[in-house]
Protein backbone atom coordinates (compact mmCIF):
# COMPACT_ATOMS: atom_id res chain seq x y z
CA UNK A 1 0.00 0.00 0.00
CA UNK A 2 0.86 3.46 -0.70
CA UNK A 3 1.50 5.73 2.32
CA UNK A 4 3.59 8.99 2.88
CA UNK A 5 4.89 9.67 6.43
CA UNK A 6 5.48 13.37 8.09
CA UNK A 7 6.94 12.54 11.51
CA UNK A 8 7.02 16.05 13.21
CA UNK A 9 4.41 17.71 13.30
CA UNK A 10 6.53 20.95 14.20
CA UNK A 11 9.55 22.10 13.24
CA UNK A 12 10.76 25.13 15.10
CA UNK A 13 13.99 26.59 13.64
CA UNK A 14 16.08 30.11 14.11
CA UNK A 15 15.55 32.48 11.94
CA UNK A 16 19.20 32.05 9.59
CA UNK A 17 19.85 28.28 10.58
CA UNK A 18 19.53 25.38 7.92
CA UNK A 19 16.09 23.93 8.12
CA UNK A 20 15.08 20.84 7.26
CA UNK A 21 11.37 18.90 6.97
CA UNK A 22 11.00 15.47 7.02
CA UNK A 23 9.19 12.86 4.54
CA UNK A 24 9.46 9.37 4.33
CA UNK A 25 7.33 7.39 1.83
CA UNK A 26 6.21 3.63 0.74
CA UNK A 27 5.23 2.52 -3.10
CA UNK A 28 5.47 -0.48 -4.93
CA UNK A 29 6.40 0.95 -7.46
CA UNK A 30 8.72 3.84 -8.66
CA UNK A 31 7.62 7.03 -6.93
CA UNK A 32 6.71 10.99 -7.67
CA UNK A 33 6.92 13.04 -5.17
CA UNK A 34 6.43 16.53 -4.52
CA UNK A 35 6.59 19.52 -1.64
CA UNK A 36 3.90 21.79 -1.03
CA UNK A 37 3.33 24.65 1.29
CA UNK A 38 0.11 26.41 2.31
CA UNK A 39 0.38 29.61 4.56
CA UNK A 40 -2.70 30.73 6.52
CA UNK A 41 -5.75 30.65 4.43
CA UNK A 42 -4.32 29.80 1.38
CA UNK A 43 -4.42 26.83 -0.83
CA UNK A 44 -1.89 24.96 -1.33
CA UNK A 45 1.54 25.93 -3.07
CA UNK A 46 3.80 23.63 -5.35
CA UNK A 47 7.37 24.03 -4.15
CA UNK A 48 8.95 21.22 -6.42
CA UNK A 49 9.06 17.40 -7.32
CA UNK A 50 11.09 14.57 -8.30
CA UNK A 51 10.22 12.37 -11.14
CA UNK A 52 13.46 10.81 -12.16
CA UNK A 53 17.20 11.88 -12.32
CA UNK A 54 19.18 14.39 -10.18
CA UNK A 55 18.99 12.78 -6.38
CA UNK A 56 18.76 16.87 -5.75
CA UNK A 57 16.51 18.60 -6.34
CA UNK A 58 15.66 22.85 -6.55
CA UNK A 59 12.57 24.14 -5.90
CA UNK A 60 10.49 27.83 -5.12
CA UNK A 61 11.55 30.02 -2.57
CA UNK A 62 15.06 28.40 -2.04
CA UNK A 63 13.86 25.26 -0.99
CA UNK A 64 15.44 21.67 -2.08
CA UNK A 65 14.82 18.28 -1.33
CA UNK A 66 16.99 15.23 -1.58
CA UNK A 67 15.32 11.57 -2.89
CA UNK A 68 17.18 8.57 -0.93
CA UNK A 69 15.78 5.63 -2.50
CA UNK A 70 17.55 3.33 -0.25
CA UNK A 71 15.72 5.49 2.66
CA UNK A 72 12.50 6.07 1.23
CA UNK A 73 13.23 9.75 1.91
CA UNK A 74 12.52 12.95 0.42
CA UNK A 75 13.18 15.48 3.01
CA UNK A 76 12.65 18.72 2.30
CA UNK A 77 15.99 21.58 3.10
CA UNK A 78 16.89 25.10 3.06
CA UNK A 79 20.43 26.18 3.77
CA UNK A 80 19.12 29.71 5.56
CA UNK A 81 15.84 29.93 7.02
CA UNK A 82 13.52 32.89 6.77
CA UNK A 83 10.23 34.22 9.52
CA UNK A 84 8.63 34.07 5.61
CA UNK A 85 8.79 30.72 5.38
CA UNK A 86 6.83 29.94 8.11
CA UNK A 87 3.92 27.64 7.04
CA UNK A 88 2.47 24.38 6.79
CA UNK A 89 4.33 21.47 4.78
CA UNK A 90 2.84 18.89 2.68
CA UNK A 91 4.87 16.34 1.40
CA UNK A 92 3.49 14.19 -1.68
CA UNK A 93 3.94 10.89 -3.38
CA UNK A 94 2.66 8.78 -6.01
CA UNK A 95 3.42 5.28 -7.35
CA UNK A 96 4.12 6.26 -11.76
CA UNK A 97 3.68 2.57 -12.06
CA UNK A 98 -0.26 2.95 -11.25
CA UNK A 99 -2.96 4.90 -11.44
CA UNK A 100 -3.44 5.96 -8.14
CA UNK A 101 -3.69 9.77 -7.41
CA UNK A 102 -1.67 11.33 -4.80
CA UNK A 103 -1.02 10.42 -1.73
CA UNK A 104 -0.54 13.14 1.07
CA UNK A 105 1.42 13.41 4.25
CA UNK A 106 -0.19 14.64 7.32
CA UNK A 107 1.50 18.03 7.33
CA UNK A 108 4.34 19.99 9.33
CA UNK A 109 4.00 22.96 10.60
CA UNK A 110 7.80 24.92 10.23
CA UNK A 111 8.21 27.44 13.04
CA UNK A 112 10.90 30.39 12.33
CA UNK A 113 11.94 32.50 14.97
CA UNK A 114 13.61 35.73 14.54
CA UNK B 1 -3.26 33.01 -16.16
CA UNK B 2 -5.38 33.12 -13.20
CA UNK B 3 -4.65 30.23 -11.73
CA UNK B 4 -7.86 28.05 -10.55
CA UNK B 5 -10.62 30.19 -9.23
CA UNK B 6 -12.83 29.58 -6.69
CA UNK B 7 -16.15 30.73 -5.14
CA UNK B 8 -17.26 31.48 -2.38
CA UNK B 9 -14.20 32.22 -0.48
CA UNK B 10 -16.28 31.84 2.27
CA UNK B 11 -20.11 30.32 3.39
CA UNK B 12 -21.66 31.05 6.69
CA UNK B 13 -25.04 28.70 6.64
CA UNK B 14 -27.28 26.62 8.76
CA UNK B 15 -27.73 22.92 8.99
CA UNK B 16 -29.84 21.05 6.44
CA UNK B 17 -29.41 24.17 3.73
CA UNK B 18 -27.63 23.43 0.10
CA UNK B 19 -24.37 24.72 -0.35
CA UNK B 20 -22.93 24.84 -3.86
CA UNK B 21 -19.04 25.56 -4.25
CA UNK B 22 -17.71 26.62 -7.43
CA UNK B 23 -14.35 26.22 -9.11
CA UNK B 24 -12.94 27.10 -12.24
CA UNK B 25 -9.34 24.83 -13.62
CA UNK B 26 -6.87 26.56 -15.10
CA UNK B 27 -7.41 26.46 -18.91
CA UNK B 28 -5.81 23.55 -20.47
CA UNK B 29 -5.78 21.57 -17.55
CA UNK B 30 -7.42 18.06 -17.90
CA UNK B 31 -7.96 16.60 -14.36
CA UNK B 32 -9.85 18.22 -11.47
CA UNK B 33 -9.68 17.26 -8.16
CA UNK B 34 -11.57 18.25 -5.38
CA UNK B 35 -10.23 17.86 -2.04
CA UNK B 36 -11.33 18.84 2.09
CA UNK B 37 -9.17 20.32 4.61
CA UNK B 38 -10.03 19.83 8.28
CA UNK B 39 -7.87 19.85 11.43
CA UNK B 40 -9.02 16.01 12.44
CA UNK B 41 -8.83 14.77 9.14
CA UNK B 42 -6.01 16.85 7.08
CA UNK B 43 -6.58 16.58 3.03
CA UNK B 44 -8.71 14.47 2.20
CA UNK B 45 -9.57 13.58 -1.65
CA UNK B 46 -13.16 13.51 -2.46
CA UNK B 47 -13.22 13.29 -6.35
CA UNK B 48 -11.78 14.05 -9.78
CA UNK B 49 -12.26 14.31 -12.87
CA UNK B 50 -10.50 13.52 -16.41
CA UNK B 51 -11.96 15.32 -19.22
CA UNK B 52 -14.88 16.49 -18.05
CA UNK B 53 -15.72 12.45 -16.56
CA UNK B 54 -15.87 11.80 -12.94
CA UNK B 55 -13.17 8.90 -12.49
CA UNK B 56 -13.36 8.35 -8.42
CA UNK B 57 -15.54 9.25 -6.55
CA UNK B 58 -14.67 6.89 -3.47
CA UNK B 59 -13.69 9.55 -1.34
CA UNK B 60 -16.87 11.66 -1.35
CA UNK B 61 -18.45 10.67 2.45
CA UNK B 62 -22.11 10.02 1.64
CA UNK B 63 -24.64 11.14 -0.86
CA UNK B 64 -25.41 14.44 0.29
CA UNK B 65 -22.55 15.36 -2.03
CA UNK B 66 -22.18 15.28 -4.95
CA UNK B 67 -20.34 16.70 -7.85
CA UNK B 68 -20.48 17.76 -11.49
CA UNK B 69 -18.54 18.86 -14.14
CA UNK B 70 -20.51 20.43 -17.15
CA UNK B 71 -17.53 21.36 -19.03
CA UNK B 72 -13.63 21.72 -19.14
CA UNK B 73 -14.21 25.35 -17.87
CA UNK B 74 -16.46 24.69 -14.45
CA UNK B 75 -17.05 22.28 -11.79
CA UNK B 76 -19.75 22.22 -8.96
CA UNK B 77 -19.26 20.99 -5.64
CA UNK B 78 -23.08 20.03 -3.84
CA UNK B 79 -23.96 19.17 -0.50
CA UNK B 80 -27.62 18.46 0.17
CA UNK B 81 -28.83 18.86 3.16
CA UNK B 82 -25.42 20.77 4.88
CA UNK B 83 -25.06 19.21 8.36
CA UNK B 84 -21.91 21.22 10.82
CA UNK B 85 -19.46 17.98 10.70
CA UNK B 86 -19.47 19.72 6.74
CA UNK B 87 -17.54 22.76 7.93
CA UNK B 88 -14.48 22.08 6.52
CA UNK B 89 -12.21 24.11 3.85
CA UNK B 90 -12.58 22.80 0.57
CA UNK B 91 -9.93 22.71 -2.06
CA UNK B 92 -10.22 22.90 -5.93
CA UNK B 93 -7.26 21.67 -7.90
CA UNK B 94 -6.25 21.04 -11.05
CA UNK B 95 -3.59 19.83 -13.54
CA UNK B 96 -2.40 18.52 -16.84
CA UNK B 97 -0.06 15.52 -17.44
CA UNK B 98 0.06 12.53 -14.96
CA UNK B 99 3.63 13.86 -13.60
CA UNK B 100 2.05 17.45 -13.21
CA UNK B 101 1.96 19.30 -10.27
CA UNK B 102 -1.24 20.13 -8.43
CA UNK B 103 -2.41 24.07 -8.76
CA UNK B 104 -4.96 25.15 -5.91
CA UNK B 105 -7.33 27.27 -5.79
CA UNK B 106 -7.78 29.69 -2.54
CA UNK B 107 -10.70 27.35 -1.01
CA UNK B 108 -13.71 27.74 0.08
CA UNK B 109 -14.32 27.78 3.91
CA UNK B 110 -17.61 26.22 4.64
CA UNK B 111 -19.44 26.85 8.09
CA UNK B 112 -22.17 24.81 8.70
CA UNK B 113 -24.46 26.14 12.10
Amino acid sequence: AQSVAQPEDQVNVAEGNPLTVKCTYSVSGNPYLFWYVQYPNRGLQFLLKYITGDNLVKGSYGFEAEFNKSQTSFHLKKPSALVSDSALYFCAVRDMDSNYQLIWGAGTKLIIKP
Amino acid sequence: DAGVIQSPRHEVTEMGQEVTLRCKPISGHDYLFWYRQTMMRGLELLIYFNNNVPIDDSGMPEDRFSAKMPNASFSTLKIQPSEPRDSAVYFCASRTLNTGELFFGEGSRLTVL
